[in-house]
């Protein structure tokens, strides 16, 4: 069964440091991948996406990820953190033509 | 507002009551999701509709039941249910086969006593 691999389970950093959050999946064919974020009380909003070309994918309010192929990897990064990206952060796969498979999510809280 | 909504927002029901949740798009899509959230487990896909059809169900107990009488309305019968059902369900739409990405709900945060 395909599934979607989220390393860190929480993430606590200070306002300013850098971020890298792990994803890694099973899939070997084509897959479309994105990242969601959850603010606490709020609906699950998508953060970027990457179907095809360039493998480094910007997103909205300064995160970036990277896919590498080989390493069936695409992490999300941010380098500077502020308080307000507390949340929960889900990668995400579509595998060809099923339906969109989530990983467990990696909470991030942000500390002054 | 992300056009979907859910309703209601929080539910409790007992074991033996009968309730249903409620999803509507104003997105113009055409396939629409139920996934189920939990505490430190990935989000679980149940069903999927596309063009009021069902495509998807991934082995869920018949204590669930969809209901999707057009495209930009989804329902999920709840019937005896269990504690451990306990959850977040959230609704989601896409264009065709979602390959863009999905649009989810703000979900229906569901405990059963």
């Amino acid at each position: 069964a395909q599934s979607v691999s989220q390393h860190n389970h929480h993430v606590i950093l200070s306002e300013a440091a850098s971020l890298e959050l792990g994803c890694n999946y099973s899939y070997g064919g084509t897959v479309n991948l994105f990242w969601y974020v959850q603010y606490p009380g709020q609906h699950l909003q998508l953060l970027l996406k990457y179907f095809s070309g360039d493998p480094l994918v910007k997103g909205i309010k300064g995160f970036e990820a990277e896919f590498i192929k080989s390493k069936f990897s695409f992490n999300l990064r941010k380098p500077s953190v502020q308080w307000s990206d507390t949340a929960e952060y889900f990668c995400a796969v579509k595998p060809g033509n099923t339906p969109l498979v989530f990983g467990k999510g990696t909470r991030l809280s942000v500390i002054a | 507002e992300t056009g979907v909504t859910q309703t209601p927002r929080h539910l409790v029901m007992g074991m033996t009551n009968k309730k249903s949740l409620k999803c509507e798009q104003h997105l113009g899509h055409n396939a629409m999701y139920w996934y189920k959230q939990s505490a430190k487990k990935p989000l679980e896909l149940m069903f999927v509709y596309n063009f009021k059809e069902q495509t998807e169900n991934n082995s869920v107990p018949s204590r669930f039941s969809p209901e999707c009488p057009n495209s930009s309305h989804l329902f999920l019968h709840l019937h005896t249910l269990q504690p451990e059902d306990s959850a977040l369900y959230l609704c989601a739409s896409s264009q065709d086969r979602g390959d863009y990405g999905y649009t989810f709900g703000s979900g229906t945060r569901l405990t059963v006593v």
